[in-house]
């Protein structure tokens, strides 16, 4: 089946410093990714839509300047979470779409994001 | 998406079977209830959907009542692997940008 690959899997970085997460579709094409963050005991909540060769589109209370999304092909989005802060901890779980309906979607196996 | 509530955590013994049920008063006309697992430290995996009546895969069964304003996600025998939260999301399929919103989830302890 299709296969969201999430990397890296866990990160560990200093406040103030800017981490990358990548998320690539590897055997199909993902016009559209979304990002989702999922606080500990919590549900994942739905970041950003990531559209291959435009602005990524982004969920009220979402800092765009923070998380900075780019979709520059229809295999690779990525997420740069920019100036990190200890409250920006968190798993990072991306997704594809890859059909139709509930069950067409693909999701990335998490990043978890420590700042120290 | 319509609104859906499910209790917060069930626990099971292995061997079981587990009914999750998920309530969605407001479902639309051309929703779909559809339901994802998710282990820890992982990315949710889709169980099983449905429309109405009872859909059964090789995973799980799923039972609709004629209403449709809940419906029940039903594990056979349930093992200590699937320990996991269950997520009921209602909603139709509007396209490409379609997003998915997750409630709150049912987080399943299994046991020996």
């Amino acid at each position: 089946g299709a296969v969201v690959s999430q990397h890296p899997s866990r990160v560990i970085c200093k406040s103030g410093t800017s981490v990358k997460i990548e998320c690539r579709s590897l055997d199909f094409q993902a016009t559209t990714m979304f990002w989702y963050r999922q606080f500990p005991k919590q549900s994942l909540m739905l970041m950003a839509t990531s559209n291959e060769g435009s602005k990524a589109t982004y969920e009220q209370g979402v800092e765009k300047d923070k998380f900075l999304i780019n979709h520059a092909s229809l295999t690779l989005s990525t997420l740069t979470v920019t100036s990190a802060h200890p409250e920006d901890s968190s798993f990072y779980i991306c997704s594809a779409r890859v059909g139709t309906g509930g069950s067409g979607y693909t999701f990335g196996s998490g990043t978890r994001l420590t700042v120290v | 998406l319509a609104k859906t509530t499910q209790p917060i955590s069930m626990d099971s013994y292995e061997g079981q079977e587990v009914n999750i049920t998920c309530s969605h008063n407001n479902i639309a006309t051309n929703d779909y209830i559809t339901w994802y697992q998710q282990f820890p430290s992982q990315g949710p995996r889709f169980i099983i959907q449905g429309y109405k009546t009872k859909v059964t895969n090789e995973v799980a069964s799923l039972f609709i009542p004629a209403d449709r304003k809940s419906s029940t996600l039903s594990l056979p025998r349930v093992s200590l692997s699937d320990t996991a939260v269950y997520y009921c999301l209602v909603g139709v399929d509007t396209g490409t940008a379609s997003k998915l919103t997750f409630g709150t989830g049912t987080r399943l302890q299994v046991t020996l």
